[in-house]
């Protein structure tokens, strides 16, 4: 079966930057496009961005342009999201999520990773 | 990319009907027949309830539906049952691989 498992739990400090990883098994790794979304305590979901896992292809939501990166290996079936130049703002359970090339609904979501970004 | 607009509440007592609207553009909800509707439990990750506007995933029950009409999607919920209470969100293609949210809409069965 499908199962995507992303590290544990982060803490850092305002300013530093903090690297997630999301493990994928049960599937062919580079026939899914992988996007990750985050959700601020108590507040709705948002997009970050994809990485195209069959080449390493990837478009990011505009607000984070420039502090963030999502990069894949095929080895490990592992994606990767890092984001520098953490704030307070940053908190949030980060999810890892898949979706079939042509279609456009997610199907399968990491657990989630609470990032704390303390001052 | 500005979120999509839900109300931030709805609520219905067992076996009534609600309609949660979904708002956006014709960039993004208007402009493309993939809007998707998420349930989430409290710490929980999301779950797939409606997709391509108006299909079930196998396993959801068909007391759940989607349509559309111009810029705003909704998500209907009839016969409401006490595990339907969660939050509710919607998400639409915006173009160019990206996709865009709404806020969310917590429902309440009285």
């Amino acid at each position: 079966q499908v199962q995507l498992v992303q590290s544990g739990a982060e803490v850092r400090k305002s300013g530093a930057s903090v690297k997630l990883s999301c493990k994928a098994s049960g599937y062919t790794f580079t026939s899914y496009y992988m996007h990750w979304v985050r959700q601020a305590p108590g507040q709705g979901l948002q997009w970050m961005g994809i990485i195209n896992p069959s080449g390493g292809s990837t478009t990011y939501e505009q607000k984070f342009q420039g502090r963030v990166t999502m990069t894949w290996d095929t080895s490990t079936s592992t994606v990767y999201l890092e984001l520098s130049s953490l704030s307070s703002e940053d908190t949030a359970v980060y999810y890892c999520t898949i979706v079939a090339a042509g279609l456009y609904y997610f199907n399968y979501w990491g657990q989630g990773t609470l990032v704390t970004v303390s001052s | 990319q500005s979120a999509l607009t839900q109300p931030r509440s709805v609520s219905g007592s067992p076996g009534q009907s609600v309609t949660i609207s979904c708002t956006g553009t014709s960039s993004d909800v208007g402009g493309y027949n993939y809007v998707s509707w998420y349930q989430q439990h409290p710490g929980k990750a999301p779950k797939l309830m409606i997709y391509d506007v108006s299909k079930r995933p196998s396993g959801v029950p068909d007391r759940f539906s989607g349509s559309k009409s111009g810029n705003t999607a909704s998500l209907s919920i009839s016969g409401l049952q006490a595990e339907d209470e969660a939050d509710y969100f919607c998400c639409s293609y915006a173009g160019n691989y990206r996709r865009v949210f709404g806020g969310g809409t917590k429902l309440t069965v009285l």
